[in-house]
């Protein structure tokens, strides 16, 4: 069974600085990209991040340029989040949810068929 | 960046009502239009991919079609459990990934 559980979130002041974590069990975490999605307080989703298999490429949305870190690492099956400079703004559920993945040159699932639980971020002073 | 509209932004109908959600994207993103259902405090459950093929284990009650800029979700007989906000999403090779702004569906 595919699992996807995120860890991390919390109460962070303006200007801090938070590390959301999601544990992937069940599928090969190696050969899909994953990615992250927000939805701030009654509000709808928004794409936030992705990152290829390997690391090498990682994609964001302008909002969190330059102040949002994608990462991952395949030996623990986790991917992360970190967050700098957060804003109220950044207030939100964030989602960790399996992307797609390629093959011999063909990507397959573009879409995102598994989402963890989500982790409430909180940036208040 | 390619924009995403929908259409009703909510509606309420009847148990067995046909319901319809429309969805536009702001350029032509060919079959790459995903569905989305999500009720309140859970995370979003993938209905439609690809514009019109349903994902193992929905009913088939859940419809979708469309191309290019114009796509359209249906509910065929609305059942109580279907109570939700349903979010259309492109998925083309750049992002990002944007989500429609999500359509309120309630019984009346």
């Amino acid at each position: 069974e595919v699992q996807l559980v995120e860890s991390g979130g919390g109460l962070v002041q303006p200007g801090g600085s938070l590390r959301l974590s999601c544990a992937a069990s069940g599928f090969t975490f190696n050969t899909y990209w994953m990615s992250w999605v927000r939805q701030a307080p009654g509000k709808g989703l928004e794409w936030v991040a992705n990152i290829k298999q390997d690391g090498t490429e990682k994609y964001y949305v302008d909002s969190v340029k330059g102040r949002f870190t994608i990462s991952r690492d395949n030996a623990k099956n986790s991917l992360y989040l970190q967050m700098n400079s957060l804003r109220a703004e950044d207030t939100a559920v964030y989602y960790c949810a399996r992307d797609h993945y390629c093959s011999g040159g063909v990507c397959y699932t573009l879409y995102y068929d598994y989402w963890g639980q989500g982790t409430l971020v909180t940036v208040s002073s | 960046d390619i924009q995403m509209t929908q259409s009703p932004s909510s509606l309420s109908a009847s148990v067995g009502d046909r319901v319809t959600i429309t969805c536009q994207a702001s350029q032509d993103i060919s079959s790459y239009l995903n569905w989305y259902q999500q009720k309140p405090g859970k995370a979003p459950k993938l209905l439609i991919y690809g514009a019109s093929n349903l994902e193992t284990g929905v009913p088939s009650r859940f419809s979708g079609s469309g191309s290019g800029t114009d796509f359209t979700f249906t509910i065929s007989s609305l059942q109580p459990e279907d109570i939700a906000t349903y979010y259309c999403q492109q998925y083309t090779n750049l992002p990002p990934f944007t989500f429609g702004p999500g359509t309120k569906v309630d019984i009346k």
